[in-house]
């Protein structure tokens, strides 16, 4: 079993439309939950950052953890054609590693 | 947030030859890590670049054939050596800026090409 999983899509969506990207995960001892976005042909860029379970909120972006079911959630408001990118979710273990999701290719249509 | 580049951002390369990735930070970090990210895959640790001393490398991956240097706390390099076609794939550095926090930031990567 993988530590992360991730499904890799492809997603696409109308414009405006709400996204929702999601990962679980195996080890309970993860705490920290990252999501990554990837523009093609670039490097991951870090967007949203959570400590354990709960809500943050950064903009149009949500991130959610539930760490009882281990399962992490991204969603997109108000998406835009400019949102149209890999979304990777990543988890710190021991040894500050970063245990990343295949990735969820995304495009939204104008 | 650091600023991280990478040279070169590609190559193509024959197989049997070697090439080395440099990382270049705007400012001293803590850490230094080398992701591998294959087609279709998630990126995979290759290992921590310490400072001073010999990398830690994940499972899998061996010196010899990824030989990493971090002479100073600003930069670092990873050879991939007697490459094969299995090794093309993109090459990521990222770092840890360290003040409490452990949020990772990648360079733009390089993208390296075995025939």
């Amino acid at each position: 079993q993988k530590e992360v999983e991730q499904d890799p899509g492809p997603l696409s969506v109308p414009e405006g439309a709400i996204v929702s990207l999601n990962c679980t995960y195996s080890n309970s001892a993860f705490q920290y939950f990252m999501w990554y976005r990837q523009y093609s042909r670039k490097g991951p860029e870090l967007l949203m950052y959570t400590y354990s379970s709960g809500n943050k909120e950064d903009g149009r972006f949500t991130a959610q953890v539930d760490k009882s079911s281990k399962y992490i959630s991204l969603f997109i408001r108000d998406s835009q054609p400019s949102d149209s990118a890999t979304y990777l979710c990543a988890m710190i273990g021991v040894a500050n590693n970063l245990f990343f999701g295949t990735g969820t290719r995304l495009t939204v249509i104008p | 947030s650091a600023v991280i580049s990478q040279k070169p951002s590609r190559d193509i390369c024959q197989r049997g030859t070697s090439l080395t990735i440099q990382c270049q930070v705007d400012s001293q970090v803590t850490m230094m890590f080398w992701y591998r990210q294959q087609p279709g895959q998630s990126l995979t640790l290759i290992a921590t670049a310490n400072q001073g001393s010999e990398a830690t490398y994940e499972s899998g991956f061996v010196i010899d054939k990824f030989p990493i240097s971090r002479p100073n706390l600003t930069f670092s390099t990873l050879t991939v050596s007697n490459m094969s076609p299995e090794d093309s794939s993109i090459y990521l550095c990222s770092v840890v800026e360290g003040g409490g926090t452990d949020t990772q930031y990648f360079g733009p990567g390089t993208r390296l090409t075995v025939l």
